[in-house]
């Protein structure tokens, strides 16, 4: 069986400071991972996902994760965080590449940004 | 281009009524799942339809269902509310998954539920 925990169920930032969201997976077999990004009264966005190609991923809005099989992770970080980067994050994992039906999501963790 | 639009936004019901939430995909996209967001649980996967047909079904009981039409629009139901079933429905449509990972899933707003 799959699983996805996320570490921190809230993380505070300063505004220009780097950003570690972390994420731990649990798959029997190689695993999709996916990070998506929650703002307030809205659906999911994805950030990025990880199809067993390159293993440092680049998404949208300057977000990047990377797969570390030895490590079972999939932290995703920005380098400078800005004030509208504050929302939730999901990391998700799937056992088949375009599994949305059969996504396992983390807790989430919301990211706050203070100037 | 119209994104996932899913009404109504808001709906109270009462303890033992029927919901009906609706989930129109974007133009052209065949797959449409369903998640609920309750708090505390996190997201959990309730539906999957693929060309009219429910093809995966998450962990929930039977009172939750649903279906598709032929212009891809799909209708949630929930039977019988008990107040654990307040949460906020997500619904999402892909290009159908068959395709492959080259596929990405769009959400829309939700509906959150409130069941007293």
């Amino acid at each position: 069986a799959q699983s996805v925990t996320q570490l921190g169920s809230h993380v505070s930032v300063s505004e220009g400071a780097l950003v570690l969201l972390r994420c731990n997976y649990s798959s029997s077999v190689p695993p999709y991972l996916f990070w998506y990004v929650q703002y307030p009264n809205q659906g999911l966005q994805l950030l990025l996902k990880y199809t067993s190609a390159a293993t440092l991923v680049k998404g949208i809005n300057g977000f990047e994760a990377e797969f570390k099989k030895s490590e079972t992770s999939f932290h995703l970080t920005k380098p400078s965080a800005h004030m509208s980067d504050a929302a939730e994050y999901f990391c998700a994992v799937s056992e088949t590449p375009g599994g949305y039906n059969k996504l396992i999501f983390g807790a989430g963790t919301r990211l706050a940004v203070h100037p | 281009e119209a994104g996932v639009t899913q009404s109504p936004t808001h709906l109270i019901k009462t303890r033992g009524q029927q919901a009906t939430l609706r989930c129109s995909p974007i133009s052209g996209h065949t797959s449409v799942y369903w998640y609920q967001q309750a708090l505390g649980l996190g997201l959990q996967f309730l539906l999957w339809y693929d060309e009219g047909e429910e093809r995966n079904r998450g962990n929930f009981p039977p009172r939750f269902s649903g279906r598709q039409f032929p212009n891809y629009s799909s209708e949630l139901n929930v039977n019988a509310l008990e107040l654990e079933d307040s949460a906020l429905y997500l619904c999402a449509s892909s290009l159908a998954e068959r395709l492959g990972f080259n596929t990405e899933a769009f959400f829309g707003q939700g509906t959150r539920l409130t069941v007293v």
